[in-house]
């Protein structure tokens, strides 16, 4: 079994509808962080969290929220899609640090596509 | 504020050939620097990760350096062939989290 799942992994939604994207990890890590990936942009940080009660903005968070449910999981909104949220979502973990090396792991993406 | 860039964005070499993948980053107090393969439509895979106090790292036919003074890395890949095509992208980390560059598309023609 994959160690960072994502669901769903393709999702077609129009204007204006709440869309919730949902990851969960098996690695036992505390931090975790989403991203969306857009041709000729790169990955771009949207929020990330370094344990369950730290949730933190990142570079994009603007029609986002996230909530971190558990450890394993940390699920990211879109309260009102727009067409330009259509991008590749991923989200990933990685250890504190104190025994490990910040090396993230990523899950397999998920395709949100918004008309 | 942190900037990573990768030159070239795309590179095509016959089979065979050894190569390089370059990496910048524009503020040296990184904590580590990592690199990933992408194939098309696909998840992000690690390939190596040089912690701060290193100066490289192998594995197989890769083999990444980190030159932290002068902000750069090398991702460098040994008697390509056509399975290392894919999109290789690296990311500095620091604060605990990771800036990406934009990735260098590779192709590897049999």
């Amino acid at each position: 079994d994959a160690d960072v799942t994502q669901t769903p992994r393709n999702r077609i939604t129009k204007t204006g509808k709440r869309i919730m994207l949902e990851c969960s990890q098996t690695k036992g890590h505390d931090r975790m962080y989403w991203y969306r990936q857009d041709p000729g942009l790169g990955l771009r940080l949207i929020y990330y969290s370094f344990d369950v009660k730290d949730i933190n903005k990142g570079e994009i968070s603007d029609g986002y929220s996230v909530s971190r449910q558990a450890q394993a999981k940390f699920s990211l909104s879109l309260e009102s899609a727009i067409p330009n949220q259509t991008a590749l979502y991923f989200c990933a973990t990685s250890d504190a640090g104190t025994v490990g090396s910040y090396e993230q792991y990523f899950g397999p993406g998920t395709r949100l596509t918004v008309t | 504020k942190q900037e990573v860039t990768q030159i070239p964005a795309a590179l095509s070499v016959p089979e065979g050939e050894n190569l390089v993948l370059n990496c910048s980053f524009t503020d040296s107090a990184i904590y580590n620097l990592q690199w990933f393969r992408q194939d098309p439509g696909k998840g992000l895979t690690s390939l190596l990760l040089i912690q701060s106090s290193q100066r490289e790292q192998t594995s197989g036919r890769l083999n990444a350096s980190l030159d932290k003074s002068s902000g750069r890395s090398t991702l460098y890949i040994a008697a390509s062939q056509p399975g290392d095509s894919a999109t290789y992208l690296c990311a500095a980390s620091g604060g605990g989290k990771l800036i990406f560059g934009q990735g260098t598309e590779l192709s590897v023609k049999p």
